[in-house]
């Protein structure tokens, strides 16, 4: 059964810094991986999607990295910013193409 | 486009009441998926639809049914609350198909409460 941990829960960083999350998967035949975005009573927004043949995607400040062999992925980002305060999720599929399953989460907040 | 679209955005039911959750997206995709997001649990596949005219349990599915009423819609039924479904209920779509890349689009969510 595929199960995803995220760590650390919760960070908080003062501005401007870079910093990373990081996101592992038990069950390392999967189809892609997903980073989500969550602001407080809201829903999920998609950041970027990893396929399991890519090694890493950028959009913007953001830059996901895969490491399928080890089970791990990491989320950069860049020149943090206030706006991007928010909980970070990270999804993979149960197995192959299919629904996902999340991990709990990384609670984010930079501070001004 | 909209996206996924759910309704009602806030709902409080008494135990034992029934209800109908509504899902529809505009993307044309195939998929559909209704998860419940719950503190210290994360999010969870409630249930889920491959394509038009199948529909399949996830993790968390008792108490609920689904229905695929078309490729557009996808509705999430409660028969008799419990105050155990207190939760946010999000729906979601994908390009699910071989080869696809089966990224997940969500809708804004329902906070339903129990009481």
């Amino acid at each position: 059964k595929q199960e995803v941990t995220q760590i650390p829960a919760a960070l908080s960083v003062p501005e401007g810094e870079n910093l990373v999350l990081n996101c592992s998967f038990t069950d390392s035949a999967i189809y892609n991986l997903q980073w989500f975005r969550q602001d407080p009573g809201k829903g999920l927004t998609s950041l970027l999607l990893i396929q399991s043949s890519q090694r890493e995607q950028t959009s913007g400040r953001l830059n996901a990295s895969l490491d399928k062999s080890s089970g791990r992925s990491t989320l950069y980002i860049a020149a943090s910013q206030p706006g991007d305060s928010a909980t970070y999720l990270c999804a993979v599929p149960y197995s192959g193409n299919t629904p996902l399953v999340f991990g709990k989460g990384t609670r984010l907040s930079v501070i001004a | 486009n909209a996206g996924v679209t759910q309704t009602p955005k806030f709902q409080v039911l008494k135990t034992g009441q029934s209800m109908t959750l509504q899902c529809a997206q505009d993307m044309n995709h195939n998929s559909m998926y209704w998860y419940r997001q719950d503190p210290g649990m994360g999010l969870r596949l409630i249930y889920y639809s491959a394509s038009e005219g199948t529909t399949d349990k996830g993790e968390v599915p008792n108490g609920y049914n689904v229905s695929r009423l078309n490729k557009r819609e996808f509705s999430l039924r409660l028969e008799s609350a419990a105050p155990s479904q207190t939760s946010v209920y999000f729906c979601a779509s994908s390009d699910f198909v071989a080869g696809g890349r089966g990224e997940q689009f969500f809708g804004p969510g329902t906070r339903l409460t129990v009481l």
